[in-house]
């Protein structure tokens, strides 16, 4: 059974820090997402990385991902009070196995930024 | 405007009354799923549907059934809700299973079984 976890569940940063949250997961895969929620909100996707080494960046966030380590991180980068939201990564198991569309979430990140 | 629906938005309802709670999306994609969310617990997969009339089990199966009579509906049905399934509850599509396709989540559903 593949297993996603993420930490810290917790996050709480001062604006203009920098700060990263890890993804860890448990079986073979190349094909990671990663999500946020606004209190009250659905989930909005942020990035789709697809390969080992694969970086993808929007604004403040920056995400990576490292398939032989099993692991993508999502940085900040001097923190804006707007991040202040949950941040999830979910994991697809990789082509050919009999899971193939069952998509794992970690149990996500709940980011406050300070001014 | 390209967008997944689910109704109704709040449901309050008692042990035991059967239930379905609606998704439909009109972006003609053809992987859907449904998804609960726990404090604490991310969110789980319930069902996932590759295409019309296939459909799997995700996570947490137990106690929901759903279909894929249609490619843009898949609803979810409680048949005997009980309150550990009081939730909140997200459907999403995507054109396929992974690659490139992220998925496009519903505003969700929040259920309390009495």
């Amino acid at each position: 059974e593949l297993k996603v976890e993420q930490n810290p569940l917790f996050l709480s940063m001062q604006e203009g820090k920098n700060y990263t949250i890890y993804c860890n997961y448990s079986t073979t895969s190349d094909r990671l997402y990663w999500y946020r929620q606004d209190p009250g909100k659905s989930l909005e996707s942020l990035f789709v990385l697809l390969s080992n080494g694969a970086v993808k960046q929007e604004g403040r966030l920056m995400a990576s991902l490292d398939t032989k380590a099993r692991l993508s991180t999502l940085h900040i980068t001097a923190a804006v009070h707007d991040l202040s939201a949950t941040y999830f990564c979910a994991v697809l198991p990789n082509a050919g196995g009999t899971s193939y569309g069952k998509l794992t979430f970690g149990q996500g990140t709940i980011l406050t930024v300070h001014p | 405007e390209a967008q997944v629906t689910q109704n109704p938005r709040y449901l309050i309802t008692v042990t035991g009354k059967k239930l379905t709670v609606t998704c439909s999306q009109n972006m003609n994609h053809e992987y859907m799923s449904w998804y609960r969310q726990d404090p604490g617990l991310g969110l789980r997969q319930i069902y996932y549907s590759m295409n019309v009339e296939v459909t799997d089990k995700g996570d947490v199966p137990e106690g929901y059934k759903v279909s894929r009579k249609e490619k843009r509906n898949f609803p979810l049905i409680l048949e005997s809700p009980s309150p550990n399934q009081t939730s909140l509850y997200f459907c999403a599509s995507s054109p396929i299973a992974g690659g490139r396709n992220t998925q496009y989540f519903g505003p969700g559903t929040r259920l309390t079984v009495l």
